[in-house]
């Protein structure tokens, strides 16, 4: 059974400050790594996809994978109240159509 | 930019009726999924399909069928809905060959 675990929540982070999301995954296969934003009654939205080892900036982001601790987190810089959503850690074994697996997010939230 | 559309944003309609939900993405991705999304167990996949006339089953596939007799369009069909199927219903897509899938704007079902 793969699992993906992030914790709930919320995270309370000052606007202007760095957010840091984290993520664990239980399949050693993992090949594909994915963050994704869910505002409130929406549906997610890609935000960034990392495959190998090391960091990866995109804007504001940046993913972060470790796949020998099974690990990957996302920073957001300069944190804005527009950021404020539920964050979703996906994963796929990869090398195939399978569906991703989700973790249950964490749900970020940017005081002004 | 990616577009991927659902029937309808809400639906309410009564136990033991048959609904249709349909997907279309203009993309021509191959591969294209159905997940439901609930609180407190986050999102999880009903059925996937990496080619027209094929499919698979996800992780919950019981009391769900589909169909996808154009590449474009992903339809998953309750044929009796009950109660228990009252949920955010939302189909995504993507390339085989990056795992990666973009999402429409959902669907939520609500059975009486």
């Amino acid at each position: 059974q793969k699992e993906v675990e992030q914790n709930s929540g919320p995270l309370s982070v000052p606007e202007g400050a760095i957010a840091s999301l984290n993520c664990t995954y239980s399949d050693r296969g993992s090949q594909s790594f994915f963050w994704y934003r869910q505002y409130s009654g929406k549906s997610p939205e890609l935000i960034m996809s990392i495959y190998s080892n090391g960091d990866k900036e995109d804007g504001r982001f940046t993913a972060q994978l470790n796949k020998a601790s099974q690990y990957v987190s996302l920073l957001i810089r300069d944190s804005q109240p527009s950021d404020s959503a539920t964050y979703l850690c996906a994963v796929n074994a990869g090398g195939g159509a399978d569906g991703l697996t989700f973790g249950k997010g964490t749900h970020l939230i940017i005081q002004p | 930019d990616v577009k991927v559309t659902q029937s309808s944003r809400y639906l309410v309609k009564r136990t033991g009726e048959k609904v249709f939900l349909e997907c279309v993405q203009d993309m021509d991705h191959e591969n294209m999924f159905w997940y439901r999304q609930d609180p407190g167990l986050g999102l999880r996949l009903i059925y996937f399909s990496y080619d027209v006339k094929m499919k698979e089953k996800g992780d919950i596939p019981e009391g769900y069928s589909v169909s996808r007799e154009k590449k474009e369009r992903f339809s998953l069909i309750l044929e009796s809905a009950s109660t228990n199927q009252t949920s955010m219903y939302l189909c995504s897509s993507g390339w085989g060959d990056t795992d990666t899938q973009y999402f429409g704007p959902g669907t939520r079902l609500t059975v009486l």
